[in-house]
């Protein structure tokens, strides 16, 4: 599986815009990249996934680097509701399963 | 509210013990995936089945094993429990296999604890 890096933590301001990004530098053609995010007790949960395009939902934006060695994960006004771990994934078209690497901890302050 | 059901939500058991954990997906979805997630391990994948098929086997041990149901339902078995099996065991779900289509369903998980 591909690995990805992300920081460990990251801290924000309530209603202030998030950035977490994500390095991936051995990523293949044919991998889509996933961000989940698990809130304290909970299973993960889906936020939102893409191949090339920058991709946005109702929950955050995802910008995706032209050589697709990163991405950025971008929570547009941060609540207390999104402190997570949040959790870049690589996946391949061809399976189904994720693998989860660490994580950042992100902390929302008030 | 994922609509992924896991009970029982925890469990405390004795070493060499066995238990059964259950998980009943989304109305529809065909694959059922079981992770585990210990503290010093993370979230790491265990198994996944698709329509009754096992699919695909991660890391998971002998002493462990899973089936998916014919109302989709599935169990997971751990066996000869030890202290190190103490651990939330999540089950997602998700409508198919083959091409991914991005999204998992997470249960709550189960929280197994070992003494």
């Amino acid at each position: 599986d591909a690995k990805t890096t992300q920081p460990n933590s990251m801290e924000s301001n309530e209603e202030e815009p998030v950035h977490l990004p994500c390095n991936h530098s051995t990523i293949s053609g044919t991998d889509y990249i996933h961000w989940y995010r698990q809130l304290p007790s909970q299973g993960p949960e889906y936020v939102i996934h893409g191949l090339t395009s920058n991709v946005n939902n109702r929950m955050a934006s995802l910008a995706i680097a032209e050589d697709r060695k990163s991405s950025t994960l971008i929570l547009h006004r941060a609540t207390l509701r999104d402190a997570a771990v949040y959790y870049c994934i690589l996946g391949e078209t061809s399976g189904s399963r994720l693998t989860f690497g660490e994580g950042t901890q992100l902390t929302v302050n008030p | 509210d994922s609509g992924v059901t896991q009970t029982p939500k925890h469990l405390i058991t004795a070493t060499g013990q066995r238990v059964t954990l259950r998980c009943s997906p989304r109305s529809g979805d065909l694959s059922v995936y079981w992770y585990q997630q210990s503290l010093d391990q993370g979230l790491q994948f265990l198994i996944q089945y698709y329509n009754g098929e096992e699919r695909a086997k991660g890391n998971i041990l002998e002493r462990f094993s899973a089936q998916q149901f014919p109302d989709l339902h599935s169990e997971l078995n751990l066996s000869s429990l030890e202290l190190g099996d103490s651990a939330l065991y999540f089950c997602a779900s998700s409508r198919r296999t083959g091409t991914y289509t991005g999204e998992l369903f997470f249960g709550e998980g189960s929280r197994l604890t070992v003494l």
